[in-house]
């Protein structure tokens, strides 16, 4: 049981180049999302997505753009990248049964970098 | 909207001091509330959790209650350990939503 994976840990992009961070789970999740963290900010949440087909905006959503073809995959694409999305990004999955109060689990982050 | 405010850090402690980080949210209704840690490279892990007023979590040593007069949600432990530096968050998710709201994170410290 691997959990959240996400690949890859590292990227530099130059400005305007486009990418695709992966995400991965085999919980069996409904729900998973996007955060960027940055400094002094806690975590932005940026899309999440409640199962296959289904997608939704976040709080910070501009310049990123998902989809949900499976359960298991949330990729997040960055259609041109800005120096602005420089910024560590964590991928999260959950379980819809039960209430709100069930555990987000979380992948070990992409540090991206866009000069 | 909902929102979560933490004391900003950094905290830097000697080992065995006590830790508190004070968290304080805004939400209508009956939010969840957790803390999350975030050790140096790794992505976030769950800490604690409580789902209701007075209820409280513990985990690790650490210790949180969830205080409805005062919307708080106070991170305390009593003994900390040089492994327990790290990033904490504050967070809570509504009672009719599955979305995660998250404070500043607060970096704390603890030396030898």
């Amino acid at each position: 049981n691997a959990g959240v994976t996400q690949t890859p840990k590292f990227q530099v992009l130059k400005t305007g180049q486009s990418m695709t961070l992966q995400c991965a789970q085999d919980m069996n999740h409904e729900y998973m999302s996007w955060y960027r963290q940055d400094p002094g900010m806690g975590l932005r949440l940026i899309h999440y997505s409640v199962g296959a087909g289904i997608t939704d905006q976040g709080e910070v959503p501009n310049g990123y753009n998902v989809s949900r073809s499976t359960t298991e995959d949330f990729p997040l694409r960055l259609l041109s990248a800005a120096p602005s999305q420089t910024s560590v990004y964590f991928c999260a999955s959950r379980g819809l049964a039960g209430t709100a109060y069930n555990e987000q689990f979380f992948g070990p982050g992409t540090r991206l970098t866009v000069l | 909207g909902d929102s979560v405010t933490q004391m900003e850090g950094p905290v830097t402690l000697s080992e065995e001091a006590f830790l508190t980080i004070n968290c304080t949210y805004t939400a209508t209704g009956y939010p969840s509330l957790f803390w999350y840690v975030q050790y140096p490279g790794e992505g976030l892990q769950l800490l604690l959790k409580a789902t209701k007023a007075d209820d409280k979590g513990s985990n690790k040593g650490f210790e949180a209650t969830y205080r409805k007069e005062t919307t708080s949600f106070h991170l305390e432990k009593g003994s900390v350990q040089v492994s327990d530096s790290a990033v904490y968050f504050c967070a809570l998710s509504p009672s009719n939503d599955y979305k995660l709201s998250f404070g500043a994170g607060t970096t704390v410290t603890v030396r030898a």
